[in-house]
């Protein structure tokens, strides 16, 4: 079975740029999380999808990260415009469903460096 | 809010030593509880789960954790560590009606020594 798959695995970028990652979850995961990993802190979540509908997103810096997942399958995150702050690994996740005690999978991340 | 605490940022061990991970975490509920691995460059890899039932849960890779309610700890055990073992450890906390939404600790950093 294919796990989570996610690119680019490195981006540099300066601040005030805009960039976009990329996640395809396990074939049949109905839910989908990205999570923002600082340097020395564990996982935090950004958005949980269930399908293409957001189940949280309460942790989202809306003013300036956004997501989608139109069909359900693949997602995008994206950052406009980037802080130095955001330098971190984005960490895609995937699990069965919503409720009830479904495991998440990780993807390897996307580590973003912002200068 | 549920909150996890792993009191030790860095551990090292002999290689061939026991190892043991504290994690604590607060809860009112029955938590649901899980260890994550994450070597250099790698997502996370999960260990080991409890939901409910056997205090004592067996993971993969020769780990096992215990679940103690009275002292809200999770702690992962080793009895002999391989120095493939070295690598980032985490602890995370989800519960019922959580909408499966994960709260992980900081880390414990392991490091093997030959």
């Amino acid at each position: 079975e294919a796990g989570v798959a996610q690119s680019p695995r490195y981006k540099i970028i300066e601040k005030r740029q805009s960039v976009a990652f990329w996640c395809n979850p396990i074939s049949g995961h109905a839910t989908l999380y990205w999570y923002q990993q600082i340097l020395g802190q564990g996982p935090k979540l950004l958005i949980q999808f269930q399908n293409n509908g957001v189940v949280d997103d309460s942790q989202l810096p809306k003013d300036r990260f956004s997501a989608e997942r139109l069909k359900g399958v693949d997602s995008t995150l994206k950052i406009q415009p980037a802080k130095l702050e955001d330098s971190a690994v984005y960490l895609c996740a995937s699990s069965l469903a919503v409720q009830g005690t479904y495991e998440q999978y990780f993807g390897p991340g996307t580590r973003l460096t912002v200068t | 809010a549920q909150s996890v605490t792993q009191p030790d940022i860095h551990i090292t061990v002999s290689e061939g030593a026991s190892l043991e991970l504290r994690c604590n975490y607060s809860y009112g509920a029955t938590p649901y509880l899980f260890w994550y691995v994450q070597s250099p460059g790698q997502g996370l890899q999960l260990l080991l789960k409890y939901f409910s039932g056997d205090t004592l849960v067996q993971g993969i890779k020769g780990f096992e954790a215990e679940f103690k309610r009275s002292q809200s700890s999770f702690n992962l055990r080793k009895p002999s560590v391989h120095w493939s073992d070295a690598a980032e450890y985490f602890c995370a906390v989800g519960y019922t009606g959580g909408g499966n939404k994960l709260t992980f600790g900081t880390g414990t950093q392991l490091k093997v020594e030959l």
